[in-house]
């Protein structure tokens, strides 16, 4: 069955960097397009960017352009989050999705989804 | 831009059904998703494409889009439907993923 394991969640200062990951398995990680999905506490859903099979396109919200970015080891079956210069307002649970689109296509929707890892940027 | 509006809650006695909306300002043809989150859980996809339903998931979960509005409708509803209720599209015109702001599902 497909499992989505975060990890690298923590408490870290405000300006200072945190890198997520996401282990895949159960299904073949190399084809599908993934994605980061964030929730602050008490709030509603956020995309935080997407990654294509290949890695070569990438996609971001506007308020984490240049200062995160989103890759992939398919060798590994894992998807990264680099984050830097981290503000307050980054604090939130992270989520790894996965999208069912095909290789070919734009990135659609999530059919899977991890149970997250916390991040929490202190000032 | 799209920006896709919800209602912030929705009541419904048991066996009745609930209707979500999801409005956008700009569906752009695009097909809206749906997902179900309970408390201290992650999302579950509970319709996407409109209308289809995801294995697992069962019938009395519908949805469908017309011009502007997106509707999920879950029929006879059970008191383990109490959850929140996310409404989801890509935008094409600037390349991302936008989500309502979700809607709580109360059984009374």
């Amino acid at each position: 069955q497909v499992q989505l394991v975060e990890s690298g969640g923590g408490v870290v200062q405000s300006g200072r960097s945190l890198r997520l990951s996401c282990a895949a398995s159960g299904f073949s990680f190399s084809r599908y397009g993934m994605h980061w999905v964030r929730q602050a506490p008490g709030k509603g859903l956020e995309w935080v960017a997407g990654i294509s099979y290949d890695g070569y396109r990438s996609y971001y919200t506007d308020s984490v352009r240049g200062r995160f970015v989103i890759s992939r080891d398919n060798s590994k079956n894992t998807l990264y989050l680099q984050m830097t210069s981290l503000r307050g307002e980054d604090t939130a649970l992270y989520y790894c999705a996965k999208d069912p689109s095909s290789a070919s296509s734009r990135p659609d929707r999530f059919d899977y989804w991890g149970q997250g890892t916390l991040a929490t940027v202190s000032s | 831009s799209s920006v896709l509006t919800q209602p912030p809650s929705v009541s419904v006695a048991p066996g009745e059904a609930a209707r979500i909306t999801c409005r956008g300002d700009n569906f752009g043809g695009e097909r809206v998703h749906w997902y179900r989150q309970k408390p201290g859980q992650a999302p579950v996809l509970v319709i996407h494409s409109d209308s289809d339903r995801p294995s697992g998931i069962p019938e009395r979960f519908s949805g469908s889009n017309s011009g502007n509005t997106a509707t999920l409708t879950i029929s006879r509803v059970e008191a383990g439907d109490e959850a929140d209720y996310f409404c989801q599209v890509w935008d094409r015109n600037d390349d991302r993923v936008v989500f309502g702001g979700g809607t709580a599902l109360t059984v009374l």
